[in-house]
């Protein structure tokens, strides 16, 4: 596998359930993002990780729970979300302090909340 | 927070130069970027400009910045129907936010 993967790629959940979204990176970087792309709407920051601590929250609603186990993994969990929230969820890395500060993405999740 | 507007449409045909504008307005803005989103997959980075570069050109693409008027441009020469997509322009002050556009769809006709 190279750069950054995404599964799974398709998710149709009921408002009640708990689901997790998995982004890998293996391109070694120590930084990775969280985006929501929603239609008609820039793309969406929702968290940063750096070195496995989050740095940044642009007011999620708590439905959404990141974790980082390790630099090279990060997942968002999912419970009780809206269809609202239905959007293609965009995992990116980048090499902090490294200029151009470029990001690398996954491919996405694209995710439906019926 | 801070803006990026690009244009959402632009239809060109195959062999002629695209265009794609983009306006930012945080004066701070040390990197813009260019990046690319074809059907069904990530973003993908084309290109990127320092803030104290007015122009750089990479094959058949070339940025222009005119930071007096927080001006950004891509163009493309010999636009292909493999350009097809969705470009998206972005901006950075500090290494973690990019602040994107909207985006803007470009469509390369025959």
């Amino acid at each position: 596998e190279t750069g950054v993967t995404q599964t799974p790629r398709h998710l149709v959940m009921g408002m009640t359930n708990k689901k997790s979204l998995k982004c890998e990176q293996h391109l070694g970087h120590n930084a990775m993002y969280w985006y929501k792309q929603s239609a008609k709407k820039p793309l969406e920051l929702m968290f940063v990780y750096s070195l496995e601590e989050r740095v940044e929250n642009n007011s999620v609603p708590s439905r959404f729970s990141p974790e980082c186990p390790n630099s090279s993994h990060l997942f968002l969990h999912l419970h009780t979300l809206q269809p609202e929230d239905s959007a293609l969820y965009l995992c990116a890395s980048s090499q902090e302090n490294q200029s151009p500060y470029e990001q690398y993405f996954g491919p996405g999740t694209r995710l439906t909340v019926t | 927070g801070e803006d990026v507007e690009q244009s959402l449409f632009l239809s060109v045909r195959e062999g002629d130069s695209s265009v794609i504008n983009c306006t930012y307005t945080d004066s701070s803005s040390t990197y813009l970027y260019w990046y690319k989103q074809e059907p069904g997959a990530g973003l993908q980075l084309l290109t990127y400009i320092f803030s104290n570069m007015d122009m750089k050109q990479d094959q058949r693409l070339t940025v222009l910045l005119n930071k007096k008027d927080k001006h950004l441009s891509l163009r493309i020469a010999d636009t292909q129907t493999g350009d097809s997509a969705i470009y998206f322009c972005a901006e950075s002050n500090s290494g973690y936010a990019l602040n994107f556009g909207k985006g803007t769809s470009l469509l390369v006709t025959p």
